[in-house]
């Protein structure tokens, strides 16, 4: 079983929808929580950074976390087709940025 | 903007050819990583370094190594490529260890070995 659980997808919406991406995970001692976002053919870049449980909004996004559940999702309101990209989320215990574990994606798209 | 650069996006070698990834970031960063991102896969850390001359190994380090002789520049080589190490490799900085400082990655470099 991986450590970090992502539906590849893809996730196809309209325009508009709200959309939820989420990841499972099974190491309870996780306390800090990222979402990148990967464009086609460009790497990673940083969306959401959240520590240990609760809720994070910046703009269209809000970043959540049920520790209990083990459960994390992104949320994206007023999707937009520029939307459209790979979702990762990653984690770790510690305070350190080279010990995150990754998600394996989910491919989001947005259509118009 | 913080720029990481990966002089080569593709590239097509031979099994037992050795193969060199160059890296090269701006921002004076003490921090430089190399990841691999297979589909179904997480990103997986090969090598990171946190000073010149000082590297750490990942999670993946078998059939690597790296080198970092100037701060901005972080190489990563495979000595003998093989199939199994076709792939996208990523290399990415970032300011300093701790976690709320983000990785700045570069556009990859993907890897076909035949």
């Amino acid at each position: 079983q991986k450590e970090v659980e992502q539906d590849p997808g893809p996730l196809s919406v309209p325009e508009g929808a709200i959309v939820s991406l989420n990841c499972t995970y099974s190491n309870s001692a996780f306390q800090y929580f990222m979402w990148y976002r990967q464009y086609s053919r460009k790497g990673p870049e940083l969306l959401m950074y959240t520590y240990s449980s609760g809720n994070k909004e910046d703009g269209r996004f809000t970043a959540q976390v049920d520790k209990s559940s083990k459960y994390i999702s992104l949320f994206i309101r007023d999707s937009q087709p520029s939307d459209s990209a790979t979702y990762l989320c990653a984690m770790s215990e510690g305070d350190s940025n080279y010990q995150l574990i990754w998600g394996a994606g989910t491919k989001l798209i947005i259509k118009p | 903007d913080v720029k990481v650069t990966q002089s080569s996006r593709y590239l097509v070698k031979r099994t037992g050819e050795k193969v060199f990834l160059e890296c090269v970031q701006d921002m004076d960063h003490e921090n430089m990583f190399w990841y691999r991102q297979d589909p179904g896969l997480g990103l997986r850390l090969i090598y990171f370094s946190y000073d010149v001359k000082m590297k750490e190994k990942g999670d993946i380090p078998e059939g690597y190594s790296v080198s970092r002789e100037k701060k901005e520049r972080f190489s990563l080589i495979l000595e003998s490529a093989s199939t199994n190490q076709t792939s996208m490799y990523l290399c990415a900085s970032s300011l300093n260890q701790v976690l709320t400082g983000e990785l700045f990655f570069g556009e990859g470099s993907r890897l076909t070995v035949l």
